[in-house]
């Protein structure tokens, strides 16, 4: 049982909009900054938004990280092939004085 | 560019330890939090813990405490990730990922190509 909580798959069809959801509380993603990663099959997790909705150098604009109160979003604009894979949210958790992660969302592209 | 580059799968047999290295370049070493993230066949992301090899400190899931030793070697810029008395549920594939520096020390971004640990008889 993860401590956040993320819906097990989502999918779109190429050139569409999709938003994964995250889910979590007030010691985590309340007080502190949302990271989501992506994880093609087979591949180490790679940071696709840190600081809740910031983007690194490289990842395309296409996706966008956004937080109201304890449930941010990873939107994923203009929808590709190439973006099917796993996406996690996470967190640092201040009860738990650990890092927690989500549960993953599948992302298929139809 | 950063790069973490981890060593080669492992094969152990329950109750044996297991010692995970991970090469750190690109950067200034002891400047960064260094994360060890376990990942289990199938499943998701579990954190294990963090060193920060400026202040010698290290933090770790309580989960693992008493059976996990986080090491480094500043002089190779090397980070090692020993788990001890080994179950068969230890069976994943061992991320380190480097952490942030400064203010933003909870940041994780960059991680290595992960080492495959499988544990059995």
């Amino acid at each position: 049982q993860s401590v956040l909580t993320q819906p097990p798959s989502a999918s779109g069809t190429p050139g569409q909009r999709v938003t994964i959801s995250c889910s979590g509380s007030r010691s985590n993603i309340g007080n502190n900054y949302v990271y989501w990663y992506q994880q093609l099959p087979g591949t180490a997790p790679k940071l696709l938004i840190y600081r809740d909705n910031q983007r690194p150098s490289g990842v395309p604009g296409r996706f966008s990280g956004s937080k109201s109160g304890t449930s941010p979003s990873l939107a994923i604009s203009g929808l590709r092939s190439e973006d099917e894979a796993d996406y996690y949210c996470a967190a640092w958790d201040d009860s738990l004085s650990r890092w927690v992660f989500g549960g993953g969302t599948k992302l298929t592209v139809l | 560019q950063v790069q973490l580059v981890q060593s080669g799968a492992e094969v152990k047999k329950p109750g044996a330890s297991v010692k995970v290295s991970c090469k750190a370049s690109g950067y200034t070493f002891t400047g960064y939090y260094m994360h060890w993230v376990r990942q289990a066949p199938g499943q998701g992301l579990e954190w294990m813990g963090w060193i920060n090899p400026n202040s010698g400190g290290t933090n770790f899931a309580q989960k693992f405490q008493g059976r996990v030793t986080m090491t480094w070697d500043t002089s190779i810029s090397t980070a090692y990730m020993e788990l001890s008395r080994l179950r068969s549920d230890d069976t994943a594939v061992y991320y380190c990922a480097r952490g942030g520096t400064g203010y933003y020390w909870l940041d994780i971004d960059y991680w290595g190509q992960g080492t495959l640990v499988t544990v059995s008889s």
